[in-house]
């Protein structure tokens, strides 16, 4: 069975610096890892993926995510924080065969000014 | 307009009574999900469905069912409400391929 783990509850950084969210996964084939983002009373919101080729990925809003495929990792980040980056953040793999996505528990990113 | 939409947006209900929340879809993608979300729980897939005859069990699926109308229409019953029902409840999308999910706004669902 497929998992996914973050193990951060809470991430808070100061803007203008660097974040990072972490992510591990396990899974018994090849790994298609996903991030979203949830603002508060909204759903969540496709932010990036990795499928195969380049380890590190670029997605929406300036976030990018290194694959590791050593570490089982896939953790997001950013260069310099905003504000508005405070939000919900999920990882997420997707069992491409069975068709559904399995989520980790979240971790609330706060950036304060 | 949304390419997900879910209603209601919000719904109190009694325990025991039964509820439908509903889900459209624009994409025009073949698959369906409904998930949960609790607070430190992230997401748990209730039910998924890959087209109009296709109905799968999640992990989560014990006390609702679902109806897949047609491609784009799939709806999440509770068919006897209790209180640890109280959740918030998404309804995503996706194609066949890579791409990710496409995720309506929720429906926050309390059972009193």
């Amino acid at each position: 069975a497929q998992s996914v783990a973050q193990p951060e509850d809470q991430v808070n950084v100061a803007e203008g610096n660097p974040l990072t969210v972490k992510c591990t996964y396990s899974v018994s084939g090849n790994p298609y890892l996903f991030w979203y983002v949830q603002y508060p009373n909204r759903g969540l919101q496709f932010l990036l993926k990795y499928i195969t080729g380049d380890n590190l990925v670029k997605g929406s809003y300036g976030f990018e995510a290194e694959f590791n495929k050593s570490q089982t990792s896939f953790h997001l980040k950013k260069p310099s924080a905003l504000v508005s980056d405070s939000a919900l953040y999920f990882c997420a793999v997707r069992d491409i065969n069975a068709g559904k996505s399995t989520f980790g528990d979240g971790t609330t990113l706060t950036v304060k000014p | 307009d949304a390419d997900v939409t879910q209603t209601p947006r919000n719904r109190i209900t009694k325990t025991g009574k039964r509820i439908m929340l509903e889900c459209s879809q624009t994409k025009g993608h073949d698959r369906m999900y409904w998930y949960r979300q609790d607070p430190g729980l992230g997401l748990r897939l209730i039910y998924y469905s890959f087209d109009v005859k296709d109905i799968n069990k999640g992990e989560i699926s014990d006390g609702y069912s679902v109806s897949r109308q047609a491609q784009a229409k799939f709806s999440l019953s509770l068919e006897s409400a209790i209180p640890n029902q109280t959740a918030l409840y998404f309804c995503a999308t996706s194609d066949s391929g890579y791409h990710g999910y496409t995720f309506g706004s929720g429906t926050r669902l309390t059972v009193v």
